[in-house]
């Protein structure tokens, strides 16, 4: 067990639609990461929050968006969903919003299906 | 930027023999690495990571993992494996310092798969 927490477990949606997805970070953890891990794939780096900004983004398009609140807990939007959207979306909490991020805990993730 | 390849998508093993799984990287800029394993419908877990000192490294499970860094090269390795050791493992690198150390580049996986 990791502390950190994603919800829902398993999601499905239909293209065009929009989703939330949700993580609780460890306690302590100042930082969240998500990632995308298509099938098949290791995880892509989506985007980084840092005590409630931005702190990196990866090469995903601006209908990825996110939000991390003050008690560090994160939530990840998708717009417009496409089919290529389907995947594992994983959460990563760590302590360390500066410097190199060694210290990343991941959640269990949220399986996206979209049809 | 940094790139991961792991030489092998698949490696079957008899259960209790030894298994080395490849990891290479590319990076014209210091990177740390790290292993993670994967298990059916779970997150990521960390298996270990080196950061500097020792380029043998010791990790949960009994995996170890040796850095190289003339060959740019992670393996890792286990001498007797269990069935409990099925399972994706990814190698993975992050800058150590400058710009974009924040993100995790991840190989693609490579798939164990005990046997009995």
């Amino acid at each position: 067990e990791t502390g950190v927490t994603q919800s829902p477990t398993h999601l499905i949606k239909t293209r065009g639609q929009q989703v939330t997805l949700r993580c609780s970070s460890q306690s302590g953890h100042n930082t969240v990461s998500w990632y995308q891990q298509a099938l098949g794939q290791g995880p892509q780096f989506i985007f980084q929050y840092y005590r409630e900004e931005e702190n990196g983004r990866g090469n995903f398009p601006p209908r990825f968006s996110g939000l991390q609140f003050p008690n560090y807990s994160s939530e990840l939007n998708v717009n417009a969903l496409e089919l290529d959207d389907s995947a594992l979306y994983l959460c990563a909490s760590s302590h360390n919003g500066q410097g190199a991020n060694t210290e990343a805990f991941f959640g269990q993730g949220t399986r996206l299906t979209v049809v | 930027a940094q790139s991961v390849t792991q030489l092998d998508s698949q490696v079957p093993v008899f259960e209790e023999a030894p298994v080395e799984l490849r990891c290479n990287y590319s990076s014209s800029v210091s990177v740390y690495l790290f292993w993670y394993v994967q298990y059916p419908n779970q997150g990521l877990q960390l298996l270990l990571k080196y950061l500097s000192g020792s380029t043998l490294v010791k990790g949960i499970n009994g995996f170890e993992a040796e850095f190289n860094k003339s060959q740019t090269s992670f393996h890792l390795r286990k001498p007797s494996v269990h069935i409990s050791d099925t399972a994706e493992y990814f190698c993975a690198v992050i800058r150590s310092s400058g710009g974009s150390n924040y993100k995790l580049t991840f190989g693609k996986g490579t798939l164990l798969t005990v046997n009995p």
